[in-house]
């Protein structure tokens, strides 16, 4: 079955830069079906869809973080990133990174990981 | 954007009753609605997709209805493992978006 697992700091600071990783096992990133993306979820709220990438590294990124948001992929090492720059306490939250069927839904996700944005 | 919003926010339910939970969204989306249900401290999981369509793995008292703009969750003779936050997400227009979450509590 297929397994996603994030990485990365646990903790960042105000104005700096937030990078994840998310490793994708017992599957090909490489495949023409499913898209891969990040989903972020503040402590005690709701979900929120970060963006999403192809293989092929075509994105489309949540208008709300665009302007903020990287994401990008190395198929070579089965993994794709996130770099989200200029954070505030705002942006302390669960992240989660999914695979996504072409029909844009989520169908496996990782276990998550918890970044707190705190000087 | 589309916004998806769920009601109730809170469920207090008892086992074996009937939990119901709707989503509506701001306009139409076709039947491109999905609910995924989060237990407390695990990532969310996939419930049933495309408004009414079942997932393999998926307990059968799970069902989804509706189309364009009201849908519905059901979960038929509740059992304790399902307390959890249940959220509808929409992938007919991007950005994609969530509802506010439904959380259902066990008596």
């Amino acid at each position: 079955q297929l397994q996603l697992q994030e990485s990365g700091p646990g903790l960042v600071k105000p104005s700096e830069t937030l990078s994840l990783t998310c490793t994708v096992s017992r599957g090909s990133i490489g495949s023409t079906d499913y898209y891969w993306g990040w989903i972020r979820q503040p402590p005690g709220k709701g979900l929120e869809w970060i963006g999403s990438i192809y293989y092929s590294g075509s994105t489309y990124y949540n208008p709300s973080l665009e302007s903020r948001v990287t994401i990008s992929v190395d198929t070579s090492k089965n993994q794709f990133s996130l770099r989200l720059t200029s954070v505030t306490a705002a942006d302390t939250a669960v992240y989660y990174c999914a695979r996504l069927t072409v029909g844009g839904l989520f169908d496996y996700w990782g276990q998550g990981t918890l970044v707190t944005v705190s000087s | 954007e589309i916004v998806l919003t769920q009601s109730p926010d809170f469920q207090s339910v008892t086992p074996k009753e009937k939990v119901t939970i709707t989503c509506r969204a701001s306009q139409s989306i076709g039947s491109s609605l999905h609910w995924y249900q989060q237990k407390p401290d695990q990532s969310p999981k996939l419930l049933i997709k495309y408004a009414s369509q079942s997932i393999s793995g998926v307990p059968s008292r799970f069902s989804g209805s509706g189309s364009g703009t009201d849908f519905t969750l059901t979960i038929n003779s509740l059992e304790a493992e399902d307390a959890a936050a249940y959220y509808c997400h929409q992938s007919s227009i991007l950005p994609w978006t969530f509802g506010q979450g439904t959380k259902v509590e066990i008596k």
